[in-house]
């Protein structure tokens, strides 16, 4: 069965520091990758999703993410956060025959300004 | 283009009352599905359906049922509510090959 991991649950960063939240997946086959953002109150939001072609992909609001399949991993990064970046953090993957997305646990990213 | 429209959006309802969440999406999606979001613990899988007239069971489907009679409508139902069902509801539909979209969520608490 699939799942998705996240290794941190809150993160605490102070404005214009740089952020990396891990993802790590189990699945064999070809997998769709997704990062969404959910902000106080409001439902997920599309970040930035990998199909195929270059791994490192660049979503909205200056964030990215980067496919290691040999680590099976989507990372995402932003070199300098923001108060508005504070929101919950899901990395999502779906493959197989059905293509269910399966979620991760999320990360908290509270951001001090 | 409304996308994916929930309703309703806010519930409270008593021990072992019963009620249907709507899901209505107009963008012709084969794919629609059904998450219950509770803290710390992501968004996790209740049912999901792969086309019109068919439903099958996710991660955490006890308690709930489902019906897609139409294309656009996916339909889950708590016919005997528990105060673990209390969560936020989020549907979704996509298209193969095609990202998720997702709906602004339905809150049910249940005392």
């Amino acid at each position: 069965a699939q799942s998705v991991s996240q290794h941190n649950h809150h993160v605490i960063l102070s404005e214009a520091a740089s952020l990396e939240l891990g993802c790590n997946y189990s699945y064999g086959g070809t997998v769709n990758l997704f990062w969404y953002v959910q902000y106080p109150g409001q439902h997920l939001q599309l970040l930035l999703k990998y199909f195929s072609g270059d791994p490192l992909v660049k979503g909205i609001k200056g964030f990215e993410a980067e496919f290691i399949k040999s680590k099976f991993s989507f990372n995402l990064r932003k070199p300098s956060v923001q108060w508005s970046d504070t929101a919950e953090y899901f990395c999502a993957v779906n493959g197989g025959s059905q293509g269910n997305l399966i979620f991760g646990k999320g990360t908290k990213l509270s951001v001090k300004p | 283009n409304a996308g994916v429209t929930q309703t309703p959006k806010f519930r409270v309802l008593k021990t072992g009352q019963s009620m249907t969440l709507l899901c209505a999406q107009d963008m012709n999606h084969e794919y629609m599905y059904w998450y219950r979001q509770d803290p710390g613990m992501g968004l996790r899988l209740i049912h999901y359906s792969v086309g019109e007239g068919t439903t099958a069971k996710g991660e955490v489907p006890d308690g709930y049922n489902v019906s897609r009679l139409k294309k656009q409508n996916f339909l889950l139902g708590l016919e005997s509510a528990a105060p673990s069902q209390t969560s936020v509801y989020f549907c979704a539909s996509r298209d193969a090959g095609s990202g998720y979209t997702f709906g602004s969520g339905t809150r049910l608490t249940v005392v």
